[in-house]
């Protein structure tokens, strides 16, 4: 396996386009996180998903977000309408475990978006 | 609520000095997770070390090591005889079984690293 991968590595977009990024988590994992990190930041949560089921979101996450994991494997991760505040670094993860939290996640090199 | 604090925003030192990076964390669940991660230049999040909130026992790990004390609520990593190839920003973490499970970051520390 070679890890969670992300792409697109890079995004530029204009203000007010739609964009949609993917996430392959470590095949065996259940659990799929992304986050969001900007410059000088560590990464902050957006939402999580155990197997298909979207079980938790940050209220980071506007009505212009919407994260899918449709079969419980790849996730999507889809900005409406982007802001200039959405240029970020976009982090997924993923990790196995039935605990709560008690699992270190292994995360994607992440997808950098620029919105102009 | 929970936090995660890493005072220290850089720091700066020549190859072979130890280096100890500093987290401080806060939480009112008696269940919880701390980690360190190291995020490279290249930008991928690295995994280095998970310590169970009832596992106080500091470890060594080749050059890396790790001081839990929930007396003070630090959760300290040291690296012996730092190598340029250790610079980096290093991430305290924390996870805890009433806060769900979303991970919440420290603002990170830099490391610089020179010859």
């Amino acid at each position: 396996d070679t890890g969670v991968s992300q792409n697109p590595r890079h995004k530029i977009t204009k203000r007010g386009q739609n964009v949609t990024f993917r996430c392959d988590p470590i095949s065996e994992h259940n659990r799929l996180y992304w986050y969001r990190q900007t410059l000088g930041q560590g990464p902050e949560f957006l939402t999580y998903f155990q197997n298909e089921a979207q079980l938790e979101k940050s209220r980071l996450l506007s009505d212009r977000f919407s994260a899918e994991r449709p079969k419980g494997s790849f996730s999507t991760l889809e900005i409406q309408r982007t802001e200039q505040g959405d240029s970020a670094m976009y982090l997924c993860a993923s990790s196995s475990g039935t605990g709560g939290g008690d699992t270190e996640a292994f995360f994607g090199q992440g997808t950098r978006l620029t919105v102009v | 609520a929970q936090k995660v604090t890493q005072a220290q925003t850089e720091i700066s030192v020549v190859e072979k000095e130890d280096v100890t990076l500093d987290c401080v964390y806060e939480t009112r669940d008696t269940t919880y997770y701390l980690f360190w991660y190291k995020q490279p230049p290249s930008g991928e999040l690295v995994f280095l070390i998970r310590r169970n909130s009832f596992d106080e026992q500091n470890e060594i790990s080749g050059r890396y090591s790790w001081n839990f004390q929930k007396s003070t609520s630090s959760f300290n990593f040291t690296i012996t005889a730092s190598q340029v190839v250790d610079s980096a920003v290093y991430f305290c973490a924390l996870t805890t079984r009433a806060g769900g499970f979303k991970t919440i970051f420290g603002a990170g520390t830099r490391l610089f690293v020179k010859a």
